[in-house]
C-alpha cells in the first residue's frame, strides 16, 4: 500500500502565482479530503469528495481556492492568484468513505512570498 | 455544526508516568471518535479510533474511552516513552472530522 501522496512536498512561489497542489488517494478509497495546517487556525478541513463528487466546500477561504477530482485516483487543489496568508502545510487525506479512518499523505509545505 | 475542544494544550511527564488528553463534543450525532499523533514535520497519523457503540478500547500503552452521555472522550498513555513526545490530535466524525486545538505531549527522560 503506496499510502496517500502528494506533489510537490514545497512549494516556494512568488505572490500573484497559481499554485497547483496534487493528490493521489489509497486504490480503493472513496473519499478525499483537503485540510489546511497552520499554528494560529490549526487543522481546518477546506473540502471533502465522495465518489469524485465533492460534498462540503465550506471550508474553502475564498474564490481563489479551488479543488478538482477527475478521477478516483487523483484531485487537485489550486490557489490562483495566490496570497501570502496562504501559507501553510496542506493535507490531502482518504477514507474508504464516511465514518472510516482517514489516512493522511505527508502533506505539501506552501510558501507564498 | 460540531465543535470540540481540547485540553490541555501541552503537557510535559516523566518517562514512565502516565498522560491523559481530554475532548469534548457538542454534536450528539457524531458516532466516530479517532486520534491522531503528529511529529514534528511530518503527516498526523491515526493511533485508535473508538465508535459510539464502545466505551473503551486499548491498544498496548494506549486507550481511549468515551461517554456518550456527558459527550466527551479521552485518551490515556501508559508508561510514556519519549518518542511519545508529539502532537496529539482528537476529532469527531459525523460526515466529516473535525478535529481539536492539539496537546503538545513531552516525555522527559
Amino acid at each position: 500500500d503506496a499510502g496517500v501522496i502528494q506533489s510537490p512536498r514545497h512549494e516556494v512561489t512568488e505572490m500573484g502565482q497559481e499554485v497547483t497542489l496534487r493528490c493521489k488517494p489509497i486504490s480503493g478509497h472513496n473519499s478525499l479530503f483537503w485540510y489546511r495546517q497552520t499554528m494560529m487556525r490549526g487543522l481546518e478541513l477546506l473540502i471533502y469528495f465522495n465518489n469524485n463528487v465533492p460534498i462540503d466546500d465550506s471550508g474553502m477561504p475564498e474564490d481563489r481556492f479551488s479543488a478538482k477530482m477527475p478521477n478516483a485516483s487523483f484531485s487537485t487543489l489550486k490557489i490562483q492568484p495566490s496570497e501570502p496568508r496562504d501559507s501553510a502545510v496542506y493535507f490531502c487525506a482518504s477514507s474508504k468513505g464516511p465514518g472510516q479512518p482517514q489516512h493522511f499523505g505527508d502533506g505539501t509545505r506552501l510558501s507564498i512570498l | 455544526g460540531e465543535n470540540v475542544e481540547q485540553h490541555p494544550s501541552t503537557l510535559s511527564v516523566q518517562e514512565g508516568d502516565s498522560a491523559v488528553i481530554k475532548c469534548t463534543y457538542s454534536d450528539s450525532a457524531s458516532n466516530y471518535f479517532p486520534w491522531y499523533k503528529q511529529e514534528l514535520g511530518k503527516r498526523p497519523q491515526l493511533i485508535i479510533d473508538i465508535r459510539s457503540n464502545v466505551g473503551e478500547k486499548k491498544d498496548q500503552r494506549i486507550a481511549v474511552t468515551l461517554n456518550k452521555t456527558a459527550k466527551h472522550f479521552s485518551l490515556h498513555i501508559t508508561e510514556t516513552q519519549p518518542e511519545d513526545s508529539a502532537v496529539y490530535f482528537c476529532a469527531a466524525d459525523t460526515d466529516k472530522l473535525i478535529f481539536g486545538t492539539g496537546t503538545r505531549l513531552q516525555v522527559f527522560p
